[in-house]
């Protein structure tokens, strides 16, 4: 079975702090996403990283994918409190197929003024 | 047009009621999805339609039956359900190519009583 642990699961910081979300798993994806979603809404997409290594900026979000395709970490710089929400990885197993996304833990992220 | 809808936004029903809830794209994406979502967990698959058929059940109780009346519509019929079948239910829909990013909708909100 494929899973994916995110970490830290709670993070509550400052408005202007840095901080970084980390997806780790032992399986090899062909593609990751990270989507965010706020209390009561569906999550919203914001990337989806394919290549090892690959590197995707959106604003202050950069997402990266780890070399090995198994692991893939979101920075938020100067974080906001409309960066406040729930993120989730999920990423398409090559034993899952393509129908399939395997989402991970989720990461609640609190962004005080 | 890149939205996934669903309507009812919220619904509260007994357990002898029957309901639908309901699912459009006009995106012309082939892939179409149920997810059911509990409070403070990712979403959980429940069935996936491909070109219109049911190409995925995750072991769902014959209670929640779906249908696929074309390829934007997407509808899930609920009978005799549970209070912990209480829940918010996803649509989302994908192109059903390698990346599979996957586009959510708003979500209904179930309330079983």
């Amino acid at each position: 079975t494929q899973l994916l642990e995110q970490s830290p699961q709670f993070l509550s910081i400052q408005e202007g702090e840095n901080l970084t979300v980390y997806c780790n798993s032992s399986s090899v994806f062909s593609s990751l996403q990270w989507y965010r979603q706020e209390p009561g809404e569906g999550p919203v997409l914001l990337v989806t990283v394919v290549t090892g290594g690959e590197v995707k900026k959106l604003k202050r979000l950069t997402f990266q994918f780890g070399d090995a395709r198994k692991d893939s970490s979101l920075h938020i710089t100067a974080a906001q409190p409309g960066d406040t929400g729930l993120y989730l990885c999920a990423g398409e197993g090559r034993d899952t197929g393509f129908q399939k996304l395997v989402f991970g833990t989720g990461t609640r992220l609190l962004v005080s003024p | 047009d890149t939205e996934v809808t669903q309507t009812p936004k919220h619904l509260v029903m007994g357990m002898t009621n029957k309901k639908s809830l309901k699912c459009e794209q006009h995106m012309g994406h082939r892939a179409m999805y149920w997810y059911k979502q509990k409070a403070k967990k990712p979403p959980e698959l429940m069935f996936v339609y491909s070109y219109e058929k049911l190409s995925i059940n995750e072991s769902v109780p014959s209670r929640f039956s779906p249908e696929c009346p074309n390829s934007s519509l997407l509808n899930l019929h609920l009978h005799a359900l549970q209070p912990e079948d209480s829940a918010l239910y996803l649509c989302a829909s994908s192109q059903q190519r390698l990346d599979n990013e996957q586009f959510f909708g708003p979500g209904t909100r179930l309330t079983v009583l």
